[in-house]
């Protein structure tokens, strides 16, 4: 059964810093690995997907990297803002034509 | 336009009710989701549809019925509320399955009472 970890649980940085947030998954056989932001009652909106044979994905400030036979994969976040204060949770289909197993997520604090 | 929607927002009931919850996507997608985000914010799924047919249907009570009436909608049916039940319920869809990247709706906040 695929378990996905989260860590550090929470995080506050002050604004203009550099951050990793990490996820790790038991279960090596992923298709793919997703990457979320929640903002305070609201829904998820979808990050980043990286393939099961992709290393890693960008999009502006966010680089997230996968390394499948490790079970990781981080999410980097260059020159932090306040505006990027929510919490980001990561996810893996589990098998085959499966839903996805999210982490706890790690709520993220950037201070002006 | 919202791509993925649900109604209402925040539903207040007493145990023992039955009450329903609505989704609609526009994205033309094939498969739909229900999840659940507890109290300490650990979403599990709950369902999975693709053309208006059952998937997934994860360890949840019998009390939680979805119904599929087209491909671009999923409703969830919860008879005889209970305490427990109270939690935000996400919809959710994808093009084709799990395999590719996920849109979701803005939440259902469910307090039974």
């Amino acid at each position: 059964k695929q378990e996905v970890t989260q860590i550090p649980a929470a995080l506050s940085v002050p604004e203009g810093e550099n951050l990793v947030l990490n996820c790790s998954f038991t279960d090596s056989a992923i298709y793919n690995l997703q990457w979320f932001r929640q903002d305070p009652g609201k829904g998820l909106t979808s990050l980043l997907l990286i393939q099961s044979s992709q290393r890693e994905q960008t999009s502006g400030r966010l680089n997230a990297s996968l390394d499948k036979s490790s079970g990781r994969s981080t999410l980097y976040i260059a020159a932090s803002q306040p505006g990027d204060s929510a919490t980001y949770l990561c996810a893996v289909p589990y098998s085959g034509n499966t839903p996805l197993v999210f982490g706890k997520g790690t709520r993220l604090s950037v201070i002006a | 336009d919202t791509a993925v929607s649900q109604t209402p927002k925040y539903l207040v009931t007493q145990m023992g009710n039955d009450k329903s919850i609505k989704c609609e996507q526009n994205l033309g997608h094939d498969t739909m989701y229900w999840y659940k985000q507890d109290s300490k914010k650990f979403l599990k799924i709950m369902f999975s549809y693709n053309n208006k047919e059952l998937i997934i249907n994860e360890t949840v009570p019998n009390r939680f019925s979805p119904k599929s009436p087209d491909k671009a909608h999923l409703n969830l049916h919860i008879n005889s509320l209970e305490l427990g039940d109270s939690a935000v319920y996400f919809c959710a869809s994808s093009q084709d399955s799990s395999r590719n990247r996920q849109f979701f709706g803005p939440g259902t906040r469910l307090t039974v009472l």
